[in-house]
């Protein structure tokens, strides 16, 4: 059980495009979604927290106007990074706990792995 | 805001030998949760710890929240080289879920 599937999870773009990138619980309701970018060798930072059926909410540096975030049923949220840069190029990860278990602990996609041209 | 401190940073061992890292934080946690990720994946859910003090084994992994509940520590026995990752540490506050996570312990087995 808590399985969180993560799509797709290789993108390449080019500059300016926009990507999404979709996160799903499988087995379980989440009404909160985590969205994390790691860089390489390095520790997970946390984007933004997705909340079903209302804003997220975003850490202090991250432009919400950059990385949209959809929540729009229990077990799905999305992720889209417009205009598109390279310096955008990074390894995003979700994750999401059962609201049963009060969200611990998390469970994480798969991964997403995006390369910006 | 709160930050760990994941130490050590790499650890270079021999198979068949024991490792232990640690997180310690300047405030309070009511939750510590490891990790480990394997290259280009997600991290995988090894141990879940609940309660101060609690000491909790998943085969050859044990894990203990710190009694003060600002630490705690994470033991691989008998290492085989498929331990071969980053190990990462979080914690928890709220039962909201938001975690914060530790630098990560990069482990090297040498067969």
């Amino acid at each position: 059980g808590a399985v969180v599937s993560q799509h797709p999870s290789r993108v390449i773009c080019k500059s300016g495009t926009s990507v999404k990138i979709e996160c799903r619980s499988l087995d379980f309701q989440a009404t909160t979604m985590f969205w994390y970018r790691q860089f390489p060798k390095k520790s997970l930072m946390l984007m933004a927290t997705s909340n079903e059926g209302s804003k997220a909410t975003y850490e202090q540096g991250v432009e919400k106007d950059k990385f949209l975030i959809n929540h729009a049923s229990l077990t799905l949220s999305t992720l889209t990074v417009t205009s598109a840069h390279p310096e955008d190029s990074s390894f995003y990860i979700c994750s999401a706990g059962n609201r049963r278990d009060s969200y611990s602990p998390l469970h994480f996609g798969n991964g997403t792995r995006l390369t910006v041209t | 805001g709160q930050q760990l401190n994941q130490s050590p940073q790499s650890m270079f061992i021999q198979e068949g030998e024991d490792v232990s890292m640690n997180c310690t934080s300047s405030s309070i946690f009511n939750t510590w949760l490891w990790y480990k990720q394997d290259p280009g994946e997600g991290p995988v859910l090894l141990i879940a710890l609940y309660k101060a003090g609690e000491l909790t084994s998943n085969g050859r992994l044990t894990a203990q929240f710190g009694i003060t509940r600002k630490d705690s520590f994470l033991n691989i026995s008998a290492s085989i080289p498929s331990d071969v990752g980053i190990y990462f540490c979080a914690g928890q506050l709220s039962n909201a879920g938001k975690s914060t996570f530790g630098d990560g312990t990069t482990l090297t087995v040498k067969p």
